[in-house]
């Protein structure tokens, strides 16, 4: 099946700072990508859709000052965290589809910690 | 997207079947079946999905009722490495979003 990859898959930073996540799709092409975040013993929460070359669409509740998602291309979303604060401590998961099958292609999943 | 309802957690022995219950008692004719299963901290992974009929694939089988308000995951022959949450989603379309439940924590023992 498709894979989707993303980088880091733990990061562990300072409060205050801004981390970075990337999310690729390696043999297709993303036109939609959703983000997740997981807190423990927890369902996956939607936190945003975003398709190509558009700003994403942030779900209630969702800061979209505070996780910067960018698609500028098929193959690449990024989810910024910005200024994080140790509640953001979370996993987060992304995701794609082609919108042609029908499925949606996770990536194995990034676990923010903040100190 | 249409609610639904799965139990918390069960138990199925190595080597037999598991049968995963989901009502979704709402759904629309326009809405699929999907599920997903996730293994601790990894990333969700595809299993099947189906709209009304009867689905079967390398991994499990999808039963839908013919009033399509309940639907039974069956993986045939349960191994230790099954032993993961698994998600019944109902869903509109091929490119919405996927709206996640509290899942089914299935344990496969010895």
């Amino acid at each position: 099946g498709a894979v989707v990859s993303q980088h880091p898959s733990r990061v562990i930073c300072k409060s205050g700072t801004s981390v970075k996540i990337e999310c690729r799709s390696l043999d297709f092409q993303a036109t939609t990508m959703f983000w997740y975040r997981q807190f423990p013993k927890k369902s996956l929460m939607l936190m945003a859709t975003s398709n190509e070359g558009s700003k994403a669409t942030y779900e209630q509740g969702v800061e979209k000052d505070k996780f910067l998602i960018n698609h500028a291309s098929l193959t690449l979303s990024t989810l910024t965290v910005t200024s994080a604060h140790p509640e953001d401590s979370s996993f987060y998961i992304c995701s794609g589809t082609s919108g042609n099958t029908g499925e949606l292609f996770f990536g194995e999943g990034s676990r923010l910690t903040v100190l | 997207d249409a609610k639904t309802t799965q139990p918390p957690s069960m138990d199925c022995a190595e080597g037999r079947a598991a049968n995963l219950p989901c009502n979704h008692s709402t759904i629309s004719g326009n809405e699929y079946v999907y599920w997903y299963r996730q293994i601790h901290s990894q990333g969700p992974q595809y299993i099947i999905h189906g709209l009304k009929n009867n689905e079967t694939n390398e991994m499990a089988s999808l039963i839908i009722t013919e009033d399509r308000k309940s639907s039974t995951l069956i993986l045939p022959h349960a191994t230790l490495r099954d032993t993961a949450v698994y998600y019944c989603i109902v869903r509109i379309g091929t490119a919405s979003k996927l709206t996640f439940g509290t899942g089914t924590r299935l344990q496969v023992t010895l």
